[in-house]
């Protein structure tokens, strides 16, 4: 059984569009979090939610917006999509109280803008 | 501002031998934890081991050992007896203090390992 799922896995679309990527984990974590990696591998925080509420807003256009209906989802909507925007999107998850908070990653959601 | 430095853009080694990855941090927190991330060429990041600011002992997971020197605020990471399966992109991460009720994780730029046969 997949931990941290994520879909679409690849999506290719054009500049101006507005896309969503879903994440939905089932290890029973309370804190969400979505990750941008650059071509050159780069790795920054986005957002992160913990039990539906957001608790980290890094600095980010506002067209990108998270949504959480429920603890173990958190969505990611883009509007008006840019080329600067073409990066892999990592959903993770983790335990905000108790071990060690490592997080556990999605597969990825590669986005092209062309 | 919190840091994490790796030095090694890419690194070689030689199959069965002992490599070492590594990773400085920058941080006024008392509390906080370190991180390894490996990321396959498939892409997938996968969690190898943890070290709190306040453990003694430097954490180990099977062939992976993480070398906490915390005055030198240094995580190196040991792969001992490397395997083909370990080329990889290696990523030193921390988690500081809480934010807003929640934590952050820096991530570090990464070093890419190579295995050679």
């Amino acid at each position: 059984d997949t931990a941290v799922s994520q879909t679409p896995k690849y999506l290719v679309t054009q500049m101006g569009n507005d896309k969503s990527i879903k994440c939905e984990q089932n290890l029973g974590h309370d804190t969400m979090y979505w990750y941008k990696q650059d071509s050159k591998k780069f790795l920054k925080i986005m957002f992160s939610y913990n039990n539906k509420e957001l608790i980290i807003n890094e600095t980010v256009p506002n067209r990108f917006s998270p949504k959480s209906p429920d603890k173990a989802h958190l969505n990611l909507h883009i509007n008006s999509l840019e080329l600067g925007d073409s990066a892999v999107y990592f959903c993770a998850s983790s335990l905000l109280a108790g071990g060690s908070g490592e997080q556990y990653f999605g597969p990825g959601t590669r986005l092209t803008v062309t | 501002a919190q840091k994490i430095t790796q030095t090694q853009p890419g690194m070689f080694v030689q199959e069965k031998e002992a490599v070492t990855l590594d990773c400085t941090y920058d941080t006024s927190d008392q509390s906080y934890g370190l991180f390894w991330y490996k990321q396959p060429s498939s892409g997938e990041m996968i969690f190898l081991i943890y070290q709190g600011s306040y453990d003694e002992q430097n954490a180990t997971e099977g062939r992976y050992s993480l070398n906490f020197q915390k005055a030198r605020k240094s995580a190196n990471l040991v792969i001992s007896a490397s395997q083909l399966g370990d080329s990889a992109m290696y990523f030193c991460a921390m988690r500081e203090g809480q934010v807003a009720g929640g934590f952050k994780t820096i991530f570090g730029a990464g070093t890419r390992l190579f295995v050679k046969a």
